[in-house]
């Protein structure tokens, strides 16, 4: 069974810092996702990544595909308080219609 | 335009009871998912249905578990009986078809307590 393990698990920050989250497994993806989740809410996709060493900005956020597509990073620039929430990669492997979702990162930026 | 629905939004019950959630995705959209969250984790997926059809319910745990989406649009996932592990929120998605990169679509969620 392939996993997805994110770090770090949980982040407290201040406002104005920048992060950074991690996503790694052993597989290769042919596909991967990041997801955005808020407390009493489903996760909302953010971005999709296809090709290895792909990056792609949304705004304060940039998303890379790794080289081998094994694995992502999700850099968020001067956070807000609005960036709160559990952050979510899920990646599919080829040959499947299925995302397998990581253990997740949850992070809080303080005003 | 009108995002997945799902109720209840949050159940409580003793164990042993059955219990039911409902699902209407968004309008259209041929592929559903049920998905099993625990508390600060990643959803992980219970079954999928192409149309009426259930094309992936290896994670189902087919002794309690029970799903149907008989017209192919809404979906019920049903538990009996219910135990203390099934705590949890069951998530339902959608999405227009299957396909990597094909986005899915999440409702709220119902958030399930088992006493």
């Amino acid at each position: 069974t392939q996993l997805l393990e994110q770090s770090p698990q949980f982040l407290s920050i201040q406002e104005g810092e920048n992060l950074t989250v991690y996503c790694n497994s052993s597989s290769v993806f042919s596909s991967l996702q990041w997801y955005r989740q808020e407390p009493g809410e489903g996760p909302v996709l953010l971005v999709t990544v296809v090709t290895g060493g792909e990056v792609k900005k949304l705004k304060r956020l940039t998303f890379q595909f790794g080289d081998a597509r094994k694995d992502s990073s999700l850099h968020i620039t001067a956070a807000q308080p609005g960036d709160t929430g559990l952050y979510l990669c899920a990646g599919s492997t080829s040959g499947t219609y299925k995302y397998i979702f990581g253990t997740g990162t949850r992070l809080k930026v303080l005003a | 335009e009108a995002g997945v629905v799902q109720s209840p939004r949050y159940k409580i019950i003793e164990k042993k009871q059955p219990v039911a959630f409902w699902c209407n995705p968004i309008s259209g959209h041929n592929t559903l998912y049920w998905y099993l969250q625990n508390l600060g984790q990643g959803p992980e997926l219970l079954i999928r249905y192409e149309n009426e059809e259930a094309v992936d319910d290896s994670q189902l745990p087919k002794d309690r578990f029970s799903a149907e989406r008989l017209k192919g649009v809404d979906s019920t996932l049903k538990i009996q009986p219910a135990e203390l592990g099934d705590s949890a929120v069951y998530l339902c998605a959608s999405s227009l078809a299957r396909g990597q990169g094909n986005t899915q679509y999440f409702g709220p969620g119902t958030r399930l307590t088992v006493l």
